[in-house]
């Protein structure tokens, strides 16, 4: 069993396309993530939910829109693509912000996003 | 806010050697560290971590880390690599105080070769 589930795995679009990258945890977790791993391997902190409330939105461009139908469910959205778009997006979570499993997250495996 | 430096963007080792990748942070605040690894095409796994107590962590896979407040460091170590140990390693800090998110460093390439 998947603990933390992203789909899809591989994405291939055209610039200017909407796409979409849903993510999917079963650890009953209430906190989730959305990184951004470049080309270089950097990881950067981009969104994060709480109980599907947003609590972080680091300096990300409006075409990016998180959305959490419950707390078990992180998508991203992404509007009129760009070709430095194209990177890793990882999914991760963790338990509540207090408790002791907070600090440590556990990641999906990640969907790489090209864009032409 | 915590940063993380990795000073070593890449480590080539050969198998059976002992390895170190350092890793050093900036807070005002009292801090929480971890090292995540990534095989290649994966996601990122946790390794270790310190949170408080004991200033020498053992992860999995025989990895180590010493918790150092004063050179503010968090460097890891093996005594001995196997090939399967080639991956990216990051290291990552968030503050013990508020926060939700994890800060990674840049990663540290580890290849092991016979």
């Amino acid at each position: 069993d998947t603990a933390v589930s992203q789909t899809p795995k591989y994405l291939v679009t055209q610039m200017g396309n909407d796409k979409s990258i849903k993510c999917e945890q079963n650890l009953g977790h209430d906190t989730m993530y959305w990184y951004k791993q470049d080309s270089k391997k950097f990881l950067k902190i981009m969104f994060s939910y709480n109980n599907k409330e947003l609590i972080i939105n680091e300096t990300v461009p409006n075409r990016f829109s998180p959305k959490s139908p419950d707390k078990a469910h992180l998508n991203l959205h992404i509007n009129s693509l760009e070709l430095g778009d194209s990177a890793v997006y990882f999914c991760a979570s963790s338990q509540e912000p207090g408790s002791t499993g907070a600090n440590v997250l556990t990641f999906g495996a990640g969907s790489r996003l090209t864009v032409l | 806010a915590q940063s993380v430096t990795q000073l070593d963007s890449q480590v080539p080792v050969f198998e059976e050697a002992p390895v170190e990748l350092r890793c050093n942070y900036s807070s005002s605040v009292s801090v929480y560290l971890f090292w995540y690894v990534q095989y290649p095409n994966q996601g990122l796994q946790l390794l270790l971590k310190y949170l408080s107590g004991s200033t020498l962590v053992k992860g999995i896979n025989g990895f180590e880390a010493e918790f150092n407040k004063s050179q503010t460091s968090f460097h890891l170590r093996k005594p001995s690599v196997h090939i399967s140990d080639t991956a990216e390693y990051f290291c990552a800090v968030k503050s013990a105080n508020s926060g939700y998110a994890l800060n990674f460093g840049k990663g540290t390439s580890l290849l092991v070769t016979p």
